[in-house]
């Protein structure tokens, strides 16, 4: 049974652009959250997916997006990268929104 | 704001002794609590869980202990082993939706 999976792993971007990163929830789960976790800080909350909404959201800017699909995988766009937005970037699901999160190894991002 | 902040940074042991790494938190609307542990490369893994209806609770080698009085979560890892080195997590929500994380102790296991 597959955990979580997210890609790419590692992502190099520059200042202005615009990054997709993208996750596949765990077999069996239809709710998706997604957090930023900057170097040697504990992660922060950027929103989560079910039913394709987004049900609730943390203090992230409106250049942060996100989408999900109806096979329950989930995407997460950031628009006009800043350089402050390096960071890994990590995608959790569960077996509905009050259950156990289980996360992905999560995407490197890098703004140069 | 409201956050979750643990004690220590750091927190070297000996292998084969316990493990207690403390954690604050200020919500005292938060009624669910976490422990992640998170490995280089790797996200965080789910260690144990406790409901603010419970003061303790026990896993495998795992023990996590909640004071809601002076909003004090602990976990406290019996016969520490190498595998046990990472940095661990305390999450806690008020409604399980979103998770609020500390900053995390980095836990060194020395042979």
């Amino acid at each position: 049974d597959a955990g979580v999976t997210q890609s790419p792993t590692h992502l190099i971007k520059t200042r202005g652009q615009q990054v997709t990163l993208r996750c596949s929830p765990k077999s069996g789960h239809d709710t998706v959250s997604w957090y930023q976790q900057a170097l040697g800080q504990g992660p922060q909350f950027i929103f989560q997916y079910y039913e394709e909404e987004e049900r609730q959201r943390g203090n992230f800017p409106d250049r942060f997006s996100g989408h999900q699909f109806p096979n329950y995988s989930s995407e997460l766009n950031v628009n006009a990268l800043l350089l402050g937005d390096s960071a890994l970037y990590l995608c959790a699901s569960s077996r509905g929104r009050k259950e156990k999160l289980f996360f992905g190894s999560g995407t490197q991002l890098s703004v140069l | 704001g409201e956050s979750v902040g643990l004690h220590l940074p750091t927190l070297s042991v000996q292998e084969g002794d316990n493990s207690i790494i403390n954690c604050a938190y200020s919500n005292s609307a938060s009624d669910y609590f976490i422990w992640y542990k998170q490995e280089s490369g790797k996200g965080p893994q789910f260690i144990i869980d406790i409901r603010s209806n419970m003061d303790k609770r026990q896993g495998q080698r795992v023990t996590v202990l909640l004071n809601k009085t002076v909003k004090h979560l602990s976990l406290q890892i019996a016969a520490t082993q190498p595998g046990d080195s990472a940095v661990y997590f305390c999450a806690e929500t008020p409604n399980d939706y979103k998770l609020s994380f500390g900053a995390g102790t980095t836990v060194t296991v020395r042979a």
